[in-house]
């Protein structure tokens, strides 16, 4: 298993700002996911996190709006830039161990962008 | 494109009462299937995962079922406690080449169990 932790877990913005996700990990994991989960709707893949590379983005999400930074195996970031009240969603951290087929899930960032 | 449904999007019933989620997916190429469970601000926890070649796995209360010929799976959870509301979301893998995998999630149901 693994026990990941997300800061902040809520925040409130104002349209324009940036906001920046932390996701911490309490072991070396083979991938890291930033996914998104808008009211009412599954959550959806934004990216794959990279140790010491580019994100991988999935079709509709950019770098220049979700930078992401993943410095080590345990570590990453998601950043939220020029917020508009369309980025209100739960924002959450999903990572895989080797040779485990199955996925664990940070307690979430709920972000309302005003 | 994998697309998951869940049906119902929300259930009321009463504690003590079984009941059954459906799931579907929309291309049975799947590496597996897998049944969250989501409570507010505490994140998504597994309950069950099928592999493609099963048909069902057990937890507990909980059964899940796969046919994936048909792209359906349910699961069904024995004598409902209030401590079972939650947003049961199903999830289904797929492999995209090499090492990568991709998991889809449905839109969940939220189940509500009344004392």
């Amino acid at each position: 298993s693994a026990v990941i932790s997300q800061k902040p877990s809520r925040d409130i913005c104002q349209r324009g700002t940036s906001l920046t996700i932390q996701c911490q990990v309490d072991s070396q994991v083979t991938m890291m996911f930033w996914y998104r989960q808008q009211p009412g709707q599954s959550l959806t893949l934004i990216a794959t996190a990279n140790q010491g590379s580019e994100a991988t983005y999935e079709s509709g999400f950019v770098i220049d709006k979700f930078p992401i930074s993943r410095p080590n195996l345990t570590f990453s970031t998601l950043t939220v830039s020029n917020m508009s009240p369309e980025d209100s969603s739960i924002y959450l951290c999903s990572v895989e161990k080797v040779r485990e087929e199955t996925q664990y899930f940070g307690p979430g960032t709920r972000l309302l962008v005003l | 494109k994998q697309e998951v449904t869940q049906i119902p999007a929300a259930l009321s019933v009463p504690e003590g009462e079984n009941l059954v989620l459906n799931c579907s997916f929309t291309d049975s190429a799947i590496y597996n299937l897998q049944w969250f469970r989501q409570d507010p601000g505490k994140g998504l926890t597994s309950l069950l995962l099928i592999q493609s070649s099963q048909r069902e796995q057990t937890s507990g209360r909980l059964n899940a079922s796969l046919d994936k010929s048909s792209g359906r799976s349910t699961l069904y959870i024995a004598a409902s406690q209030p401590g079972d509301s939650a947003t049961y979301l199903c999830a289904v893998r797929v492999h995209e080449g090499g090492s990568n995998y991709k998991l889809t999630f449905g839109k969940g149901t939220l189940l509500t169990v009344n004392p």
